[in-house]
């Protein structure tokens, strides 16, 4: 299948801070890519959909102008969290879709990003 | 909206059959999947159904009821990896988004 990578995996920075992570596809163009946020014993929440050069989408409650999200090109999402606080530790999961694939398996997870805010 | 239940645990004893049950409300519906998740890592596709009925594929089967809102998973022959949450997720109509449930830690013993 195909695979999406995530960097930095593991990630701890002051309260005030801005920390950017990365969502590549790697054997695939993606046009659409999803950001979501998991906290410990929860489901994935979706935060944006992000969509190759136009801008995100964002679900109702999650604030665009903390979480900006860029979608430069078919094979890298960012997603950037200004001013982080610590109610803002998670993990970060970012899928990808191949819009060539089978639409019963066309969205591929990247491994996540552990986000720690002190 | 979307409301995607399904239970908080379950446990089972290695080689026996887990059936974990999912019912949906969703505003649409366009294909329910079933992923699983080890703690700290991300989600791998299991299974999709979008007509009613039951997919088979190894050890793993999925069952779709659309009028009912429901669908189970049903793990056979349960291994000590198998231990790990599963979440059920309804994509939407018109869209590529998933809803997902809270998921189903499942924890397999010897």
């Amino acid at each position: 299948g195909a695979v999406v990578s995530q960097h930095p995996s593991r990630v701890i920075c002051k309260s005030g801070t801005s920390v950017k992570i990365e969502c590549r596809s790697l054997d695939f163009q993606a046009t659409t890519m999803f950001w979501y946020r998991q906290f410990p014993k929860q489901s994935l929440m979706l935060m944006a959909t992000s969509n190759e050069g136009s801008k995100a989408t964002y679900e109702q409650g999650v604030e665009k102008d903390k979480f900006l999200i860029n979608h430069a090109s078919l094979t890298l999402s960012t997603l950037t969290v200004t001013s982080a606080h610590p109610e803002d530790s998670s993990f970060y999961i970012c899928s990808a879709r191949d819009h060539k694939a089978p639409t019963y398996n066309e969205q591929f997870f990247g491994p996540g990003t552990r986000l720690t805010v002190l | 909206g979307q409301n995607i239940d399904q239970p908080t645990e379950m446990t089972a004893t290695e080689g026996a059959i887990v059936q974990i049950n999912c019912t949906y409300q969703t505003s649409g519906f366009n294909g329910l999947f079933w992923y699983q998740q080890h703690a700290g890592e991300a989600p791998t596709f299991l299974s999709y159904n979008v007509l009613d009925g039951l997919e088979e594929k190894g050890r793993f089967s999925s069952f779709l009821s659309r009028s009912k809102g429901y669908s189970y998973l049903l793990l056979k022959e349960l291994q000590m990896k198998d231990s790990a949450s599963y979440l059920c997720a309804v994509r939407g109509v018109n869209d590529y988004k998933l809803s997902f449930g809270a998921g189903t830690t499942v924890t397999v013993r010897a």
